[in-house]
């Protein structure tokens, strides 16, 4: 089946440093990825779109400029969380679509820890 | 707007016993509907889909669930659980060309041996 490697699972980093984290396609070509969050105990909320080749596109109440997004070949797309605070500490998920299908895979999520 | 709305938070059965776990959505045209599992600091696994068709649907480990338009529902359901299955359980649809998902906010299964 369709694969999603994301790294690292779990990092923690001090208060004003910047985190990247990494989003592979390990099989097909992605031209799009999604970047997801999940705060505790809560669902999933759609942080942006991630377009090869393109900008992405941010979801409403989403600060591009400190979570920069770069999809720079067909199958990576980075999240950079910059000048990151405690309250950016949360669960981030990315995940592909088949384009035949429209059904999404998903990463094994990454863990920030921001203290 | 759409929007997926999974009315339980938490569910607890004993082993063996039957589950539902409700879904219900709101959408302008015909859903994509999917429910998804997520085991406690993992990611998502798709359990099973529906784009069209046949309204019940068959998914892996036994889930199983059945598209009723009337009632804008996608109940999930397994004829008997086992322990293995207490997890995080999440319905959502595709919305936006079919690119985004909205996801409901999820029902935490606890199984009793």
């Amino acid at each position: 089946g369709a694969v999603v490697s994301q790294h690292p699972s779990w990092v923690i980093c001090k208060s004003g440093t910047s985190v990247k984290i990494e989003c592979r396609s390990l099989d097909f070509q992605a031209t799009t990825m999604f970047w997801y969050r999940q705060f505790p105990k809560q669902s999933l909320m759609l942080m942006a779109t991630s377009n090869e080749g393109s900008k992405a596109t941010y979801e409403q109440g989403v600060e591009k400029d400190k979570f920069l997004i770069n999809h720079a070949s067909l199958t990576l797309s980075t999240l950079t969380v910059t000048s990151a605070h405690p309250e950016d500490s949360s669960f981030y998920i990315c995940s592909k679509k088949n384009n035949r299908h429209a059904e999404a895979f998903f990463g094994q999520g990454t863990r920030l820890t921001v203290v | 707007a759409q929007s997926v709305t999974q009315p339980d938070i938490h569910i607890t059965v004993s082993e063996g016993a039957s589950l539902e776990l409700r879904c219900n959505y709101s959408y302008g045209a015909t859903p994509y509907l999917f429910w998804y599992v997520q085991s406690p600091g993992q990611g998502l696994q798709l359990l099973l889909k529906y784009f069209s068709g046949d309204t019940l649907v068959q998914g892996i480990k036994g889930f199983e669930a059945e598209f009723k338009r009337s009632q804008s529902s996608f109940n999930l359901r397994k004829p008997s659980v086992h322990w293995s299955d207490a997890a995080e359980y999440f319905c959502a649809v595709g919305s936006g060309g079919y690119n985004k998902l909205i996801f409901g906010a999820g029902t935490r299964l606890a199984v009793h041996p």
